[in-house]
């Protein structure tokens, strides 16, 4: 129980560009995901809690009109990065569960 | 004080021996604590969640919490080569249902 797909797995886009992310939860409904960020050698980094039908809670020092979080229903989530730059290179992942939280499989962003 | 601390390794361990991981975290009204297992280069697995004083195996996993000390463990028996990762504590607090984590512990299990 509790997968949560992502996708896509690997994205190359250009600088100035947006860049969609998707999780879904394929197997319980989701009233709240996460989204991290991580950088290499490093923990993951909490930047926003997304609610189902509401607004996303973002964690201090991360813009909310760059990583602009949609949450329409209950097993998708999307994370948009904004006027991506080269320093938005990353990788991102989604969590979401029902007890142990479960990630995607991640979501690794390259800006040229 | 981090809220959530871990050694960060590596923790280097002979095959067949017991990886002992520990973990100690800042709020005493965290509820609930995690155990990840992240490869390099992928997303991190759950291998398993405790919520009361004590221990709880899954497998050759054992998770062993103590609130009152603040310290919640990790033990892999028989490490195999395949466990060489880093592991990841993280908690979750009295206040919502955001997770907290630490800075994780690489662990290599040589042959």
């Amino acid at each position: 129980g509790a997968v949560v797909s992502q996708h896509p797995s690997r994205v190359i886009c250009k600088s100035g560009t947006s860049v969609k992310i998707e999780c879904r939860s394929l197997d319980f409904q989701a009233t709240t995901m996460f989204w991290y960020r991580q950088f290499p050698k490093q923990s993951l980094m909490l930047m926003a809690t997304s609610n189902e039908g509401s607004k996303a809670t973002y964690e201090q020092g991360v813009e909310k009109d760059k990583f602009l979080i949609n949450h329409a229903s209950l097993t998708l989530s999307t994370l948009t990065v904004t006027s991506a730059h080269p320093e938005d290179s990353s990788f991102y992942i989604c969590s979401a569960g029902t007890g142990g939280y479960t990630f995607g499989s991640g979501t690794r962003l390259t800006v040229v | 004080q981090k809220e959530v601390e871990q050694n960060s390794g590596p923790l280097s361990v002979p095959e067949g021996a017991i990886a002992s991981l520990n973990c100690t975290y800042s709020d005493r009204g965290s509820q609930s604590f995690f155990w990840y297992r992240q490869y390099s280069g992928k997303s991190p697995e759950l291998i398993m969640f405790i919520y009361s004083n004590g221990d709880k195996e899954d497998g050759r996993f054992t998770a062993q919490l103590n609130k009152a000390s603040q310290y919640v463990s990790l033990l892999i028996r028989d490490s195999q080569p395949s466990d060489s990762a880093t592991y990841l504590c993280a908690v979750r607090g009295a206040a919502g249902n955001k997770l907290t984590f630490g800075g994780g512990t690489r662990v290599l299990v040589k042959p």
